[in-house]
């Protein structure tokens, strides 16, 4: 069954203080992963899609990277702002038109 | 442009109630989705559409039905809402050969 697992469920991290988030995924083929951020009464926005083991992908203080069985969001030196929900999503081979997703982790970044 | 959109933004409904969720694009991607998401489950698929005048189910497709007539829009329907429908509700779009999905800022419904 494929299954998307986010870890942990909420960090708080003082501005500066780096820090990764983990999405660990079971699926039978993996198409693509994708990262999003979400904030409160809002819909999630795209951040970055990963296709193959060893991909790296970086915007401003975020960096994703991609293995075989899971996928890391940086976030180094995080800025309050950056406080909000990050999502992971995986797309399977056998079926491009569904995407899993991660129950998210809730990033509260302090000043 | 506008993206996506949704209406309404916020509902409440009694048991047993009917009511549709309207999404449009301005896009033009060919598919389109309908998620709730419920805390600590994330977001979960309820139907699909590849196209105009298609829809396929998807993990939580009980109790909804949808319709997508034009290519720029897919409706959720409601037929008897119950209050575990009770969520927010998340419409999305892409491309095809399921590029990067483009999200709604959604709907949140209440069924008492």
């Amino acid at each position: 069954e494929d299954q998307v697992t986010q870890s942990p469920e909420a960090l708080r991290l003082q501005e500066g203080e780096s820090s990764s988030l983990n999405c660990s995924y079971t699926v039978s083929g993996l198409r693509g992963l994708f990262w999003y951020r979400q904030d409160p009464g809002k819909g999630p926005e795209f951040l970055f899609t990963l296709y193959s083991a060893g991909e790296e992908k970086e915007k401003e203080r975020l960096k994703a990277t991609l293995t075989k069985k899971e996928s890391f969001l940086h976030i180094t030196a995080p800025k309050p702002e950056d406080s909000a929900t990050y999502l992971c999503a995986v797309q399977a081979m056998d079926n491009f038109n569904k995407f899993y997703f991660g129950s998210g982790t809730k990033l509260n970044v302090k000043p | 442009n506008a993206g996506v959109t949704q209406t309404p933004k916020f509902r409440v409904l009694k048991t047993g109630q009917s009511m549709t969720l309207l999404c449009a694009q301005d896009m033009n991607h060919e598919y389109m989705y309908w998620y709730r998401q419920d805390p600590g489950m994330g977001l979960r698929l309820i139907h699909y559409s590849v196209g105009e005048g298609t829809t396929a189910k998807g993990e939580v497709p009980d109790g909804y039905n949808v319709s997508r007539l034009k290519k720029q829009n897919f409706l959720l329907g409601l037929e008897s809402a119950a209050p575990s429908q009770t969520s927010v509700y998340f419409c999305a779009s892409n491309r095809r050969d399921g590029e990067t999905q483009y999200f709604g800022p959604g709907t949140r419904l209440l069924v008492l």
